[in-house]
């Protein structure tokens, strides 16, 4: 089954503890991004890749680090998370060619 | 400037009537793609429809349309004929294929009533 997985689904944290947010798509895509959702900002890029090793900052990348050694995943990593980072992240990827976006079942991250 | 514009926070239909969920954008990208997502409340984002920014023709799939006025930079998505599975969060988003980036409007949440 094609299919973006994310790990973990939820997720309490304390502040400055480091944590990494995985991502995995089995459909071969080119392209992979993070998104956060927080209520009345609708859905805001943090990073994005066009492939393997490419990484591009989208509107709100302070406080987060990504890599994409692989086509298959692209982690997302919090070095010191703040309660600012609460959050539901999303992971998405998709072709250069198709631009649907396929998202993973999104992180629900609590830093107290 | 926002880059997607959804001014409408909340929307209701009467079952079986159509709705439209009005969508405005900003670029300067002559390339770039246009898609409509839902988000019911179990939280997962699912695909809806696409438009491109050369198509000619409006994009429909199903019960959904995008009413596509370039000149006016708007992207509409009309529903037809409203079932309550429908009631969800709707977001509209905008690709530049120049720079990749994806940008999301805020949303409308629209509520289907019996």
């Amino acid at each position: 089954e094609a299919q973006v997985t994310q790990n973990p689904r939820y997720l309490i944290t304390v502040t400055g503890k480091k944590l990494t947010v995985t991502c995995s798509q089995n459909m071969n895509h080119e392209y992979m991004s993070w998104y956060r959702q927080d209520p009345g900002l609708g859905l805001r890029q943090i990073y994005y890749s066009m492939n393997v090793e490419v990484t591009d900052k989208g509107d709100v990348p302070e406080g987060y680090k990504v890599s994409r050694k692989e086509k298959r995943n692209f982690p997302l990593i919090l070095e010191s998370p703040s309660p600012n980072q609460t959050s539901l992240y999303f992971c998405a990827s998709s072709t250069r060619v198709n631009y649907e976006q396929y998202f993973g079942p999104g992180t629900r991250l609590t830093v107290t | 400037a926002q880059k997607i514009t959804q001014t409408q926070p909340g929307m209701f239909v009467q079952e079986k009537e159509a709705v439209t969920l009005d969508c405005t954008y900003d670029t300067s990208d002559p390339s770039y793609g246009l898609f409509w997502y839902k988000q019911p409340s179990s939280g997962e984002m699912i695909f809806l429809i696409y438009q491109g920014s050369y198509d000619q023709q409006n994009a429909t799939e199903g019960r959904y349309s995008l009413n596509f006025q370039k000149a006016r930079k708007s992207a509409n998505l009309v529903i037809s004929a409203s079932q309550l599975g429908d009631s969800a969060m709707y977001f509209c988003a905008m690709r530049e294929f120049t720079g990749n980036q994806f940008y999301f409007g805020t949303g409308t949440s629209l509520t289907v009533i019996p």
